[in-house]
């Protein structure tokens, strides 16, 4: 069975703490890795991932993907309390599963 | 450009009624996918709907169902309430083909 497993499933730090929040992967077929932040109702897009090894950057927030051990982490330096969130990471397949994304729970992160 | 919109945002039933959410994509978007959120679940897929037909579906009962209309907008009905359909239910839009979906701010429902 497919599934996506975060890790930690919350974590509380102080501004301007750098964090690694991470994302392990079991599914056929892997076709990409997204990385979402949920506030209050709508998760947000922050990066897809779909190739090995290669970082993406946004700002303070960059992530990273390693296909050979089937995880990818998403890092946040000098963290500030507008991060405070909920952290989602999901895996969409190829072939036949147009349109789902299989969410991890999420890691809630707050910036105090 | 507007987001994905859906309506309404809150909604209160009691067990047994039915209800119909509405979700209108990002213009030019025509892949539409529907999201049940629960605190002990997480995000879990339902359907996603293209070109008004049902591509994929996730592991739910066939009360809840759905449909995509010609201008991409797409609705799902939930039959039959139980306690357990209480949730956020969120809508995404993505481009054909494209990895990345966008979320609507979710129609909150409560069944009492």
């Amino acid at each position: 069975e497919d599934k996506v497993v975060q890790s930690p499933l919350s974590l509380v730090v102080h501004e301007g703490d750098t964090v690694t929040l991470n994302c392990s992967y079991e599914v056929t077929n892997f076709r990409s890795l997204l990385w979402y932040k949920q506030e209050k109702k709508a998760p947000t897009f922050l990066f897809m991932l779909t190739s090995s090894g290669i970082e993406k950057k946004s700002g303070r927030l960059s992530s990273i993907l390693d296909k050979k051990e089937l995880f990818s982490i998403l890092n946040i330096t000098a963290t500030q309390t507008g991060d405070s969130a909920v952290y989602l990471c999901a895996v969409e397949a190829e072939g036949g599963s147009q349109g789902n994304l299989i969410f991890g729970k999420g890691t809630k992160l707050s910036v105090k | 450009k507007a987001g994905v919109t859906q309506t309404p945002r809150y909604l209160i039933k009691t067990r047994g009624q039915q209800v119909t959410l509405s979700c209108s994509p990002i213009s030019g978007h025509r892949s539409v996918s529907w999201y049940q959120q629960t605190p002990g679940q997480g995000l879990q897929f339902l359907f996603e709907y293209f070109s008004e037909t049902q591509r994929n579906k996730g592991n739910f009962p066939g009360r809840f169902s759905g449909r995509q209309f010609s201008n991409s907008r797409s609705e799902m009905n939930v039959s039959t309430l139980e306690l357990g359909d209480s949730a956020l239910y969120l809508c995404a839009s993505s481009l054909v083909g494209a990895h990345e979906q966008y979320f609507g701010p979710g129609t909150r429902l409560t069944v009492t």
